[in-house]
């Protein structure tokens, strides 16, 4: 079963514009990790952000931070003052806290920033 | 510090050959995943470490994918009789621990070519 769904595969934005990532996720589980990671064209994955099922307040990072609306499932992760360099492959993952220890990731969204 | 490291970085091999992926992963870091990633897609699970312990290998495809790490620090991915549909990006991946919160810390990747 799916368990991270990202439904936009492209995002055309312009530089120095807010950008939302969406990201809706599915489990039973009450303890969970939701993670955002960018993968630039290089290759390598970069860890950005991180929220826990239990934290109350909104994860932050520099200019990332985590929209998570946990009634319904989902954890946006929102870009604030896109750069060029923001131009990248985004993934979202989740892990449960019981037993699987594993990083489930979504399809992904290809974000581009223009000049 | 030394990220991930992942060796060869490039391999393409005939359809039928036998090939070893490695990763070394960062120093202390107990808990070792691999990935496969296709074009446009997000990473898949193949197998999780816990040490010298295979913790989780439900993501193997099937009997061909072998994983090992013999002293609980490299790994190497094993792969027999190649399909042209093993190519992909091979990604490892570590991390200090395992708890829900610890995000994985990625190497460059294996691009694994069958031709």
């Amino acid at each position: 079963a799916q368990k991270i769904t990202q439904t936009q595969p492209g995002m055309f934005v312009q530089e120095k514009e807010a950008v939302t990532l969406d990201c809706t996720y599915d489990t039973s589980d009450p303890s969970y990790g939701l993670f955002w990671y960018k993968q630039p064209s290089s290759g390598e994955m970069i860890f950005l952000i991180y929220q826990g099922s239990y934290d109350q307040q909104n994860a932050t990072e520099g200019r990332y931070s985590l929209n998570f609306q946990k009634a319904r499932k989902s954890a946006n992760l929102v870009i604030s003052a896109s750069q060029l360099g923001d131009s990248a492959m985004y993934f979202c993952a989740m892990r449960e806290g019981s037993g699987a220890q594993k990083l489930v990731f979504g399809q992904g969204t290809r974000l581009t920033i223009n000049p | 510090g030394a990220g991930v490291s992942q060796t060869p970085s490039n391999k393409v091999t005939e359809k039928g050959k036998y090939v070893e992926l490695r990763c070394d992963p960062i120093s202390g870091h107990t808990a070792l995943y691999w990935y496969r990633q296709s074009l446009g897609q997000g990473p898949e699970f193949l197998i999780y470490f816990q040490g010298t312990g295979a913790a989780d290998d439900s993501g193997l495809p099937n009997d061909r994918f072998f994983a090992v790490r013999p002293e609980g620090s490299v790994s190497t991915l094993k792969i027999q009789r190649t399909e042209r549909g093993d190519s992909a990006v091979y990604l490892c991946a570590s991390s200090p621990q395992t708890l829900v919160g610890s995000p994985l810390h990625f190497g460059n990747g294996t691009r694994l070519t069958v031709t």
